[in-house]
């Protein structure tokens, strides 16, 4: 079954420095994706960043860049220059060639200090 | 384009008492649609998701259903609200085995059953 890890439930970062948010995941298909979501206090979950198990370089989006190991299986999400706007809970996501949903980790809350 | 609409934003009701969440899309035909719930500061769980009209899949047994009356409409239900029902509802639409294509979200129900 596939499943996504996210092993830090909470993350602090110095404002204007970079931060890795963590993910791994684990699937036995040959072809999917890989998302990452923030959610604001707000509530509402905003795309950031999509990564194709195909794709051979990293998916950069802004400020936003995912660095994907394929046979790590990991997907990690780096945000450079860190903002206080930043500060939310933040999604790994996984898609699927077939099937009808995504995999969801359970998220990762960052906070940005000044 | 593609737009969700989501309401009520935000919802105070009794125990026992009943439940609509109602979710439309725009832009987009045979959507598959989902519900999910989040707890205060916790990851997302699937509820429902449907692939047309009157087909319903649902993830999770309980006290909620989900209809949907129309192709680009999704309904979340109960008769009788629970203390546990309470929760953030996201209503989603994404595109069957496409994998670059990420989930969009509507803005979210805050339901606070008391």
């Amino acid at each position: 079954a596939q499943k996504i890890t996210q092993t830090q439930p909470g993350m602090f970062v110095q404002e204007k420095e970079a931060v890795t948010l963590d993910c791994t995941y684990d699937t036995s298909d040959q072809s999917y994706g890989l998302f990452w979501y923030k959610q604001p206090s707000s509530g509402e979950m905003i795309f950031l960043i999509y990564q194709g198990s195909y794709d051979e370089q990293n998916a950069t989006e802004g400020r936003y860049s995912l660095n994907f190991q394929k046979a790590r299986k990991s997907a990690n999400l780096v945000i450079s220059a860190s903002q206080l706007g930043d500060s939310a809970m933040y999604f790994c996501a996984m898609s699927r060639a077939y099937g009808q949903n995504f995999v969801f980790g359970p998220g990762t809350r960052l906070s940005v200090l000044p | 384009s593609q737009t969700i609409h989501q309401w009520p934003a935000t919802l105070v009701q009794p125990v026992g008492s009943p439940l609509s969440l109602e979710c439309t899309v725009e832009g987009t035909s045979n959507p598959n649609l989902y519900w999910y719930r989040q707890a205060a500061g916790r990851g997302l769980q699937l509820l429902f998701y449907s692939v047309g009209i009157g087909q319903i899949s649902s993830e999770v047994p309980q006290n909620l259903s989900a209809s949907r009356p129309q192709d680009r409409q999704f309904i979340l239900s109960s008769k009788k609200l629970l203390l546990s029902d309470s929760g953030f509802y996201l209503c989603a639409w994404g595109v069957t085995g496409s994998l670059d294509y990420g989930y969009t979200f509507g803005s979210g129900t805050r339901l606070t059953v008391v």
